[in-house]
């Protein structure tokens, strides 16, 4: 079956500091693959999505940026943390068809001071 | 481009009471619809969704869902919660040709109380 893994579960961090989440997902291959951005008592706001190696697609302009470096390897960076980067941040993938859900992670809690 | 509305962002309710959380989306297209919950600190997880065929769908949890192409609805219903059906609910739409990404509506917490 499919798993995905995101880590740390939780992280705080200073502001200006930099920042790498990482989201791995194993048992199936070339999956889409998303970073969502949770603030506190608020929707989800799609940040990043990435339909294969190296392909990724931005929706929201700001200080984040994401890379995919493997098949099943989605990271989220950023050079410079904000204090409006805090929030639960939701990594999500999905196999290749309209019909298929996302199957989402456990999320990171990150919290700037 | 689609969008949803949650038209409740919170539901108060007592255990064992009937529930709907209520879901209107708009779109041009045919499109696919889902439902998930996401309890504190967790991540989301997929309640049921609406591909085609039977307009009434069945979840896990006793939830279920009816597709109303007419009134674009697509409400979540349980004939009797418990207190650890207490979470966020959230409803989302998909193009029925796109694999892109999913919209979401912004959510409704459900409160049970004893």
């Amino acid at each position: 079956s499919q798993t995905i893994h995101q880590w740390p579960a939780t992280l705080v961090q200073p502001v200006g500091s930099p920042l790498s989440l990482e989201c791995t997902v194993e048992g199936t291959s070339n999956p889409n693959l998303y970073w969502y951005r949770q603030a506190a008592g608020r929707g989800l706001q799609l940040l990043f999505y990435s339909v294969g190696i190296g392909q990724i697609s931005s929706e929201v302009p700001q200080n984040l940026s994401a890379s995919r470096p493997q098949d099943r390897q989605f990271i989220l960076s950023s050079k410079k943390l904000l204090l409006s980067d805090s929030g639960f941040y939701l990594c999500a993938w999905s196999a290749g068809s309209p019909s298929q859900p996302q199957h989402f992670g456990d999320g990171t809690r990150l919290s700037i001071l | 481009a689609q969008s949803v509305t949650q038209l409740d962002s919170q539901v108060p309710v007592f255990e064992e009471a009937p529930v709907e959380l209520r879901c209107n989306y708009s779109s041009s297209v045919s499109v696919y619809l889902f439902w998930y919950v996401q309890y504190p600190n967790q991540g989301l997880q997929l309640l049921l969704k609406y591909l085609s065929g039977s307009t009434l769908v069945k979840g896990i949890n006793g939830f279920e869902a009816e597709f109303n192409k007419s009134q674009t609805s697509f409400h979540l219903r349980k004939p009797s919660v418990h207190i650890s059906d207490t979470a966020e609910y959230f409803c989302a739409v998909r193009r029925s040709y796109n694999t892109d990404k999913l919209i979401f509506g912004t959510g409704t917490r459900l409160q049970v109380f004893p």
